[in-house]
């Protein structure tokens, strides 16, 4: 089956640590997105590539860093400088970037110890 | 600033009536407009969507409206389900290539549907 697989389920960080997220997909996407979901709000962008070894910042992108160095793969790293880390990360991808819908992984939920 | 908007955190309908869950946009260039359910601890599944030249899509027990002079859209369900209580997201883009919100969803805040048995 094709999917959109994101690991852990579950991630705890210590204050001060880097942490990445991984977001791995079959369904030969080029595009693929990070979106950052807190209680109350929507869904939020943190980063987007289009393209394999091409990245651009979403609206929030500060504190985080990514990589696209295979169609497959897009991590996301979350730096000691996100300053409010706890959410929930989803990773989405699409055909290309102008193709709709976008298909959701089931996501990472990332607390601070 | 939030261009897409969901003005109700939640709604509450019995099952087997119409729930009506409502998004605003101020963005005029957004030109496509998506519903998405999730569950908790999941990620969101498409329901439907609807282009701008079309004020109507409908599959099924879902249908959208648009109204693009008030900037407007809704979901419509009907009969609504117990099943069908989850979050429900509106989202946002553009397909003009050129836009700065070209490949890019945006957000509404989201409305908790719970339906009743």
């Amino acid at each position: 089956d094709g999917g959109i697989t994101q690991s852990p389920k579950y991630l705890f960080r210590k204050e001060g640590q880097n942490v990445t997220l991984s977001c791995e997909q079959n369904l030969n996407h080029d595009a693929m997105y990070w979106y950052r979901q807190d209680p109350g709000q929507g869904l939020r962008l943190i980063y987007y590539s289009q393209i394999v070894n091409d990245f651009q910042k979403g609206d929030i992108a500060e504190g985080y860093s990514v990589s696209r160095e295979k169609k497959e793969s897009f991590p996301l790293t979350v730096t000691s400088a996100q300053k409010n880390p706890t959410a929930f990360y989803l990773c989405a991808s699409s055909i290309d970037p102008g193709e709709r819908p976008q298909h959701f992984g089931d996501g990472t939920r990332l607390s601070i110890l | 600033d939030q261009q897409v908007k969901q003005n109700s955190p939640s709604l509450s309908v019995q099952e087997g009536r119409i729930s009506i869950l409502n998004c605003d946009y101020t963005n005029s260039m957004f030109d496509y407009f998506l519903w998405y359910k999730k569950y908790p601890a999941e990620g969101p599944t498409f329901l439907i969507s609807i282009s701008s030249i079309k004020d109507k899509n409908e599959d099924g027990r879902f249908t959208v409206f648009l109204n693009k002079s008030a900037k407007h859209l809704s979901l419509h369900i009907v009969p609504s389900q117990p099943g069908d209580s989850a979050v429900y997201f509106c989202a946002a883009s553009t397909t003009n290539a050129g836009g700065t919100s070209y490949g890019k969803l945006t957000f509404g805040q989201g409305t908790i549907l719970t339906v009743h048995p």
